[in-house]
């Protein structure tokens, strides 16, 4: 298995546009997260999913905020209109319930630059 | 709800020396699992070690090992003999064994630095 698919590696964008980050997680895995990490709050986990289905999200920061999971390989998290203080390394992460002991499997993140 | 905390922000350690990275959570839960992430500078996040709460072995891979305090609920890294790729962000995160959700909590990462 190719690991946790993220895209793109790297966005910048202006300040009140669009953004749409993308994650393919293990195949199998039926849990998925997103995380945010930034200097100041270190890693936050904004919303996860279980068999596509979103459970929490509370750590949404705000409505501007919004993530979808339409099948079992493919999830997105999109940041409509972007502020800079979005700006931060954004993580897709999945695990299985049969390995909760191993963790998870991060993909390699987005880092989001809002200017 | 759970909390982890790393009270290092920073760390150095000489070539080839041992350093020790804590870690301290706080649970009401008898049952849980607790790892230590590394993320190098590519900023990928790669499991480095896991210890099982009900296990009085602390684990161990390679020149990695823990020191798993369940009573004092502490939970520190060891690095033996380090080396210039050990540089890195180290995360200590706990996960629920019983939580359906079973959503990782991560302290705020010990940034190590390893002189040559």
């Amino acid at each position: 298995d190719a690991g946790v698919i993220q895209s793109p590696r790297h966005e910048v964008t202006e300040m009140g546009q669009e953004v749409t980050l993308r994650c393919k997680p293990i195949s199998g895995h039926d849990y998925l997260f997103w995380y945010r990490q930034t200097m100041m709050r270190g890693l936050e986990l904004l919303i996860y999913f279980n068999n596509n289905v979103p459970i929490d999200d509370s750590g949404m920061p705000e409505d501007r905020f919004s993530a979808k999971m339409p099948n079992a390989s493919f999830s997105t998290l999109k940041i409509q209109p972007s502020e800079p203080r979005d700006s931060a390394v954004y993580f897709c992460a999945s695990s299985s319930w049969d390995s909760i002991s191993y963790g998870y499997t991060f993909g390699s993140g987005t880092r989001l630059t809002v200017v | 709800a759970q909390t982890v905390t790393q009270s290092q922000p920073e760390m150095s350690v000489q070539e080839a020396e041992t350093v020790t990275l804590s870690c301290t959570y706080d649970t009401s839960e008898s049952d849980y699992y607790l790892f230590w992430y590394k993320q190098p500078p590519s900023r990928q996040m790669i499991l480095v070690i896991r210890q099982e709460a009900y296990k009085q072995q602390n684990a161990t891979e390679n020149r990695f090992s823990v020191n798993f305090q369940k009573a004092a609920k502490s939970f520190s890294l060891k690095i033996s003999d380090s080396q210039l790729g050990d540089a890195a962000m180290y995360f200590c995160a706990y996960r629920s064994a019983q939580n359906a959700g079973n959503m990782l909590t991560f302290g705020g990462g010990t940034r190590l630095m390893v002189k040559p």
